[in-house]
């Protein structure tokens, strides 16, 4: 594709539901990373993967946080029983190879917990 | 534990040069930069990597001091698109991509 996509655009939800956040990376990028940043913060880092694999999840927030991605393609974060510091807006980017090359960020997917 | 930016903001006129630091109480491995405008998503800029390899955009251009554990991003000739919040995230393992970011500098470019 021509960039980065992530779905939903923006996510509205009650405390205590599970909600799942949708990446599509630029075609052929093998390298995927979530991020999160919380209104006025700085960013986040929250996984990333090459290939299908994720090396290292220790940045997920907590177990109710979980990420995959098939087909080395489209990730999907979600977060089970959702709490209102889940708030924020999640990023998605990918990069062509490694880990050490230029990322292209998506738009992100702004979520709010009531 | 979190790198400290320095400094936490400035305001240059176009044409002046900018230094951001980043700083670290870990050794570091590797440091990215990343450059935010208000209400968009980040975009990144450079990353250094430990034996001094460096890659990022033409325009821009940082150090990585291993034994201070600080890098630079330098700014040079600034112009307006230069505008926004820049970050610096730093990986203290290597084999790992564990990011942890500053909490940014807020970069004000005015005519």
């Amino acid at each position: 594709g021509a960039g980065v996509s992530q779905s939903p655009s923006n996510k509205v939800t009650e405390k205590g539901k599970d909600v799942e956040l949708r990446c599509d990376p630029i075609s052929g990028h093998t390298a995927l990373y979530w991020y999160r940043q919380s209104l006025g913060q700085g960013l986040e880092f929250l996984i990333y993967f090459q290939g299908n694999s994720a090396p290292d999840k220790s940045g997920l927030p907590s177990d109710r946080f979980s990420a995959e991605r098939t087909g080395g393609s489209v990730s999907t974060l979600t977060i089970q029983r959702t709490q209102q510091e889940d708030s924020a807006v999640y990023l998605c980017a990918s990069s062509l190879m490694t880990r050490q090359e230029t990322q292209y960020f998506g738009p992100g997917t702004r979520l709010l917990v009531l | 534990q979190q790198p400290v930016q320095s400094p936490q903001a400035v305001i240059l006129r176009e044409g002046e040069d900018a230094v951001i630091n980043c700083s670290s109480s870990k050794a570091l491995y590797s440091v990215h930069w990343y450059r935010q405008k208000h209400g968009e998503a980040p975009v990144f800029l450079m990353i250094l990597l430990k034996g001094g390899e460096q890659k990022g955009h033409d325009k821009i251009s940082a150090s990585f001091n291993e034994k201070k554990q600080q890098s630079s991003l330098y700014l040079t000739a600034s112009q307006l698109s230069y505008s926004g919040t820049y970050f610096c995230g730093t990986e203290t393992r290597a084999g790992s991509y564990q990011l942890t970011f500053g909490k940014g500098t807020k970069l004000s470019v005015i005519p």
